[in-house]
C-alpha cells in the first residue's frame, strides 16, 4: 500500500490569508485526488489529477501534480471561513479498481 | 446527484454486541466501500464490494465483515464490538469516469463502544 504524507497536519490562519497544503509519496502516484470533508460530513472529491506537472483550478483553489508525480499541492488564496474543513488526498490502491489510499490528513481553519 | 445513505448518525453500543452499520446507495453503482476514520490516520479502508455478494478485504478487516445481497446496498457487521472499534465509519459507493474512479460518501456513523 503506497503511503501518502501530508502537511501540515493543522492550519490555522485568519480570513483572506493565503495557504498551501502538500501531499507527498515516495513512489509515484496514478493519480491523485482531493477531497474536503466538513464537520459532520462525508468526504467531498474536489479534483483529480492525472499528469505530471498538470494544474487545475476551482474558483479560489489551485491543485499541481509534481513533475515527477510523487507530490501534489492545493493552494488556497484568500482564504474564508466557508474553507474550513479537514483536506485529504488520495491515490490509487492496488490493482482493484476504486481502491483508495488516504493521506491523514489537514486540518484548515478559517478565523473570520 | 449520488446519495449514499448510512443508516445511523450517531450509535452507542457496549463491548461484546453485534453491531450493524447499513449503507444505501442510490445511483446504481457497482462498488461500494466501508472506511473508519480515526484521528490523524485518515480514512482506512475496512471492506470493499465490487458486485452483489463479492467482497475483498481492505487494509484493516480484522474483527469486520460485510454482506451486499442487493446491489444497492452494503452492510458492515462487527460481530463482537470492542472498545478499539470505536470510530467513524464512512460508507462510499463509486464511479469510473475516464479512466478514474470517484467516490461518493456518505455522511458517517459515529460509533462509540462501551
Amino acid at each position: 500500500t503506497q503511503l501518502l504524507e501530508q502537511s501540515p497536519q493543522f492550519l490555522s490562519i485568519q480570513e483572506g490569508e493565503n495557504l498551501t497544503v502538500y501531499c507527498n509519496s515516495s513512489s509515484v502516484f496514478s493519480s491523485l485526488q482531493w477531497y474536503r470533508q466538513e464537520p459532520g460530513e462525508g468526504p467531498v472529491l474536489l479534483v483529480t489529477v492525472v499528469t505530471g506537472g498538470e494544474v487545475k483550478k476551482l474558483k479560489r483553489l489551485t491543485f499541481q501534480f509534481g513533475d515527477a508525480r510523487k507530490d501534489s499541492s492545493l493552494h488556497i488564496t484568500a482564504a474564508q471561513p466557508g474553507d474550513t474543513g479537514l483536506y485529504l488526498c488520495a491515490t490509487r490502491s492496488g490493482t482493484s479498481y476504486g481502491k483508495l489510499t488516504f493521506g491523514q490528513g489537514t486540518i484548515l481553519t478559517v478565523h473570520p | 446527484d449520488v446519495k449514499v445513505t448510512q443508516s445511523s448518525r450517531y450509535l452507542v453500543k457496549r463491548t461484546g454486541e453485534k453491531v450493524f452499520l447499513e449503507c444505501v446507495q442510490d445511483m446504481d453503482h457497482e462498488n461500494m466501500f466501508w472506511y473508519r476514520q480515526d484521528p490523524g490516520l485518515g480514512l482506512r479502508l475496512i471492506y470493499f464490494s465490487y458486485d452483489v455478494k463479492m467482497k475483498e478485504k481492505g487494509d484493516i478487516p480484522e474483527g469486520y465483515s460485510v454482506s451486499r445481497e442487493k446491489k444497492e446496498r452494503f452492510s458492515l457487521i462487527l460481530e463482537s464490538a470492542s472498545t478499539n472499534q470505536t470510530s467513524m465509519y464512512l460508507c462510499a459507493s463509486s464511479l469510473r469516469q475516464g479512466g478514474v474512479e470517484k467516490l461518493f460518501f456518505g455522511s458517517g456513523t459515529q460509533l462509540s463502544v462501551l
